[in-house]
């Protein structure tokens, strides 16, 4: 079975600086996809960043980017230029590789990320 | 397009109640989701559905839960004889082939609070 952990259950950063959220895993499937996932206070889950685990690159989206260690099973995320819209809680997923179908999400606990004028 | 839709937003019940729980997929999505949030914590899978194949009901907690999927459209979760351990939000979520994107993309939830 897998499992997904997020160590931090809260962080906090100021405006314009850096934060790290750290996720790790455990799967023993070789082909699987992991994903960042922001919920705001309105409870609606919006996807951030994805990571497919054949890619040796890191994914980057704008001010998002991920730290892919496949053989450490870690999977962190760096938001930079932090803004206040930020903050939400941050759910690491992980998901199976499957070949006609997609598959369910495991989640972890999550983080929960303030930012500080 | 419209995104996925969930009613209602708020669901109010007593213990030992029956709740029906609808969720609207993005048009043209083929599998459908559900999970569980309880308060201050990571989402449950509870059940997926995938096209015409036979649902995925591994993460159903008890016989209580069910749902359904009508062909490739609206799906209903249904909770019999509520407890307050069901209180919790619930999300459905819905993708289209792995061809196309793998991505899930969530409703807005229903809050289910079981007094």
């Amino acid at each position: 079975a897998q499992t997904v952990t997020q160590s931090q259950p809260e962080m906090s950063v100021q405006e314009a600086e850096t934060v790290t959220l750290s996720c790790t895993y455990d799967t023993s499937e070789s082909n699987y996809y992991l994903f960042w996932y922001k919920q705001p206070p309105s409870r609606q889950m919006i996807l951030v960043i994805r990571q497919e685990a054949y890619k040796q690159q890191n994914a980057t989206e704008n001010r998002f980017s991920v730290n892919f260690q496949k053989a450490a099973k870690s999977f962190s995320l760096k938001i930079s230029d932090s803004q206040l819209g930020d903050t939400a809680m941050y759910f690491c997923a992980f998901m199976k590789a499957r070949s006609y179908n997609t598959d369910k999400l495991i989640f972890g606990t999550g983080t929960r990320l303030q930012v500080f004028p | 397009g419209a995104g996925v839709s969930q009613s209602p937003s708020n669901k109010v019940t007593e213990k030992g109640k029956d709740v029906e729980l609808r969720c609207d997929p993005i048009s043209g999505h083929t599998a459908l989701y559900w999970y569980r949030q309880r308060l201050g914590q990571g989402l449950e899978f509870l059940i997926y559905f995938q096209g015409n194949s036979a649902p995925d009901k591994s993460g159903l907690p008890s016989d209580r839960f069910s749902a359904e999927r009508t062909g490739e459209s609206v799906s209903t979760l249904t909770i019999q004889r509520t407890q307050q351990e069901d209180s919790a939000v619930y999300l459905c979520a819905s993708s289209s082939e792995p061809i196309v994107s793998y991505e899930q993309y969530f409703g807005p939830g229903t809050r289910l609070t079981v007094t």
